[in-house]
């Protein structure tokens, strides 16, 4: 079981706007500002498209964006693209075990 | 840019000693840390582990029993081991380079490991 919550999955139509949330404690996202999300289509490495909460890596579409709120970090894609059907994981900071915990990922369609 | 490539055995016995090494290019392994990270089929992401240069590591403690990281800078390489494999440790095994903010930025193919008899 996975130490943040993520939705199994969130879908919406090309031009739509959804968010994905990971929940998380007190000992994670609810106090370090060390949050990242990962794309991943099938059959590939996971991409690193958000970290530090809420800053793009180079080269990263600024149609990704992310936040946090207290326990809650949620990734926002705008004008949704049949390219971003992938699962997204989300990750923080902890400060325990070996410091970092991710979210069991989220499946997102494009209908 | 720093690009990772694993490679080991895509199928081990199961009681079995799991091995495999990342071999880092465009960089000095000599730098940041870098990690294990594995995903059963149809899963989320585990850490596995994570090494630095200067001996710092740090083991998921559902696993650290039963595993070993090391690194190689003479070969800009870096291993994991897993002891004793079951079938729960089927999954594909990624090496990625781990950032100072916990994030992780550049990541191998990843390759399947399989634990079977």
């Amino acid at each position: 079981q996975s130490a943040l919550t993520q939705p199994a999955s969130v879908s919406g139509s090309p031009g739509q706007s959804i968010t994905i949330s990971c929940t998380g404690t007190s000992s994670d996202i609810g106090t370090y500002d060390y949050v990242s999300w990962y794309q991943q289509h099938p059959g590939k490495a996971p991409k690193l498209i958000i970290y530090d909460v809420g800053n793009r890596p180079s080269g990263v579409s600024d149609r990704f964006s992310a936040s946090k709120s207290g326990n809650t970090a949620s990734l926002t894609i705008s004008g949704l693209q049949a390219e971003d059907e992938a699962d997204y994981h989300c990750s923080s900071y902890t400060r325990s075990g070996t410091y970092v915990t991710f979210g069991g990922g989220t499946k997102v369609t494009v209908l | 840019q720093v690009q990772l490539q694993e490679s080991g055995p895509g199928l081990v016995k199961p009681s079995e000693t799991l091995s495999l090494t990342c071999t880092v290019s465009g960089g000095p392994i000599t730098n940041d840390y870098w990690s294990w990270v594995r995903q059963p089929p149809g899963k989320g992401l585990e850490l596995i582990a994570y090494i630095h240069h200067n001996g710092n590591n740090k083991y998921n403690p559902s696993l650290k029993s039963r595993v070993t990281i090391s690194l190689d800078a003479s070969k800009n390489q870096f291993s994991l081991k897993v002891n004793s494999v079951t079938a729960a440790d089927t999954a594909v095994y990624y090496c990625a380079r781990r950032g100072w903010s916990a994030e992780f930025d550049s990541w191998g193919q990843g390759t399947l490991v399989t634990v079977s008899s």
